[in-house]
């Protein structure tokens, strides 16, 4: 069964409003989690680490004021997507270690994102 | 940084046998992965190569050559279901998080 978990699987929002991805870890602890979007007929690209008790950590030209994370506890990350875009409509994937200092991952399976 | 380059798309017939390549440039080298995608679903791990060699697995096989890096999966006895993009992607430092190529994208014909 799964054991990466998001919500919600699909979401329809307006221009302009701002949207919560919830990606939750199984019988298991994530201390990391990672956030991926991918576009159409494109492949993953990182967008940031997200650290329970820390701040996230963000790629090279994602707008940490606009896309919002949150490590709450060891099984949590929220993703938030504030003043959505049409732009910003895209298909975003969360990832866990297996265990701690692995670098395989779970993954979610995703959160299609479309903004009207 | 990291570059990975692996063909964008790749056509084969049912029962037939397919490589995909995979080339990398890594500052300093944690392995590599090769995750299988279904349109609008979450990847799959099909393989992870440390050391060099081939590592089979059913009818899923992975060969790796660090000296060259280099890397190819090898799918054996075509299904139509095998149709997916095929992600190769390496482990960034140590930080844990992982860098993706762009993707191939199979389609099996019958």
């Amino acid at each position: 069964g799964a054991v990466v978990s998001q919500h919600p699987s699909r979401v329809i929002c307006k221009s302009g409003t701002s949207v919560k991805i919830e990606c939750r870890s199984l019988d298991f602890q994530a201390t990391t989690m990672f956030w991926y979007r991918q576009f159409p007929k494109q492949s993953l690209m990182l967008m940031a680490t997200s650290n329970e008790g820390s701040k996230a950590t963000y790629e090279q030209g994602v707008e940490k004021d606009k896309f919002l994370i949150n490590h709450a506890s060891l099984t949590l990350s929220t993703l938030t997507v504030t003043s959505a875009h049409p732009e910003d409509s895209s298909f975003y994937i969360c990832s866990a270690p297996i265990r701690d200092s692995s670098y395989e991952q779970y993954f979610g399976p995703g959160t299609r994102l479309t903004v009207t | 940084g990291q570059n990975i380059d692996q063909p964008t798309e790749m056509t084969a017939t049912e029962g037939a046998i397919v490589q995909i390549n995979c080339t990398y440039q890594t500052s300093g080298f944690n392995g590599l992965f090769w995750y299988q995608q279904h349109a609008g679903e979450a990847p799959t791990f099909l393989s992870y190569n440390v050391l060099d060699g081939l590592e089979e697995k059913g009818r899923f096989s992975s060969f790796l050559s660090r000296s060259k890096g280099y890397s190819y999966l090898l799918l054996k006895e075509l299904q139509m279901k095998d149709s997916a993009s095929y992600l190769c992607a390496v482990p960034s430092g140590n930080t844990g998080k992982l860098i993706f190529g762009q993707g191939t994208t199979l389609q099996v014909k019958p």
